[in-house]
């Protein structure tokens, strides 16, 4: 298994382009989830999704939006970039939510992403 | 979900265990202890979780204190590899919310030679 991937793994964008952060993972996780770590923070979850079809924010949501239409894919797209969007990027899988075990959460590798 | 408590950095000897603590004062009777890991640029990686007992894996052990206030995260013969920010984090299983794990600042674990 190649778990969760993530690409790309660097980019820079100019203010007010779009782009898409690809998501994958190969396990027949239920649970996908986006993240945002910012320099000597914490992880803070953008969006969510428990199935496929199903998607819900986060606690930081604005600029981006999410569609999950496989089970295996969860891509993450940034509208109209800006500065502050400027970090990185993790994307996380589990089985689901419902027992401790299941909801063991699967991390991919990250995307370094530069708004100028 | 209960906020937890640890110290920003902590050393250790490489061979020697690690002992990292967490405090969880305000833990309620179903939220679990979960423990993660970030090496430097890489992606958070699950070490272990308990609710009561005392738990031990091919990475870890985890030891939480009777009344659930406290726990303790044992790396049993740190190395080099091992140095990373170690989370620790608790939550309620099984969960109903958006699954969320709230990261705090961690301890940041310096392995030396």
């Amino acid at each position: 298994n190649a778990g969760v991937t993530q690409t790309p793994k660097f980019q820079v964008l100019k203010t007010g382009q779009s782009m898409t952060l690809q998501c994958a993972q190969d396990m027949n996780h239920e649970y996908m989830s986006w993240y945002r770590q910012d320099p000597g923070m914490g992880l803070r979850l953008i969006h969510y999704s428990v199935g496929a079809g199903i998607t819900d924010q986060g606690e930081v949501p604005n600029g981006y939006n999410v569609s999950r239409s496989t089970t295996e894919d969860f891509p993450l797209r940034l509208l109209s970039a800006a500065p502050s969007q400027t970090s990185v990027y993790f994307c996380a899988s589990s089985y689901g939510l419902g027992t401790s075990e299941s909801d063991t959460q699967y991390f991919g590798p990250g995307t370094r992403l530069t708004v100028l | 979900d209960a906020k937890t408590t640890q110290p920003p950095s902590m050393d250790c000897a490489e061979g020697r265990a690690a002992n990292l603590p967490c405090n969880h004062s305000t833990i309620s009777g179903n939220e679990y202890v979960y423990w993660y890991r970030q090496i430097h640029s890489q992606g958070p990686q699950y070490i272990i979780h308990g609710l009561k007992n005392n738990e031990t894996n091919e990475m870890a052990s985890l030891i939480i204190t009777e009344d659930r206030k406290s726990s303790t995260l044992i790396l049993p013969h740190a190395t080099l590899r091992d140095t990373a920010v170690y989370y620790c984090i608790v939550r309620v299983h099984p969960s109903s919310n958006t699954g969320k794990l709230i990261f705090g600042q961690g301890t940041t674990l310096q392995v030396k030679p």
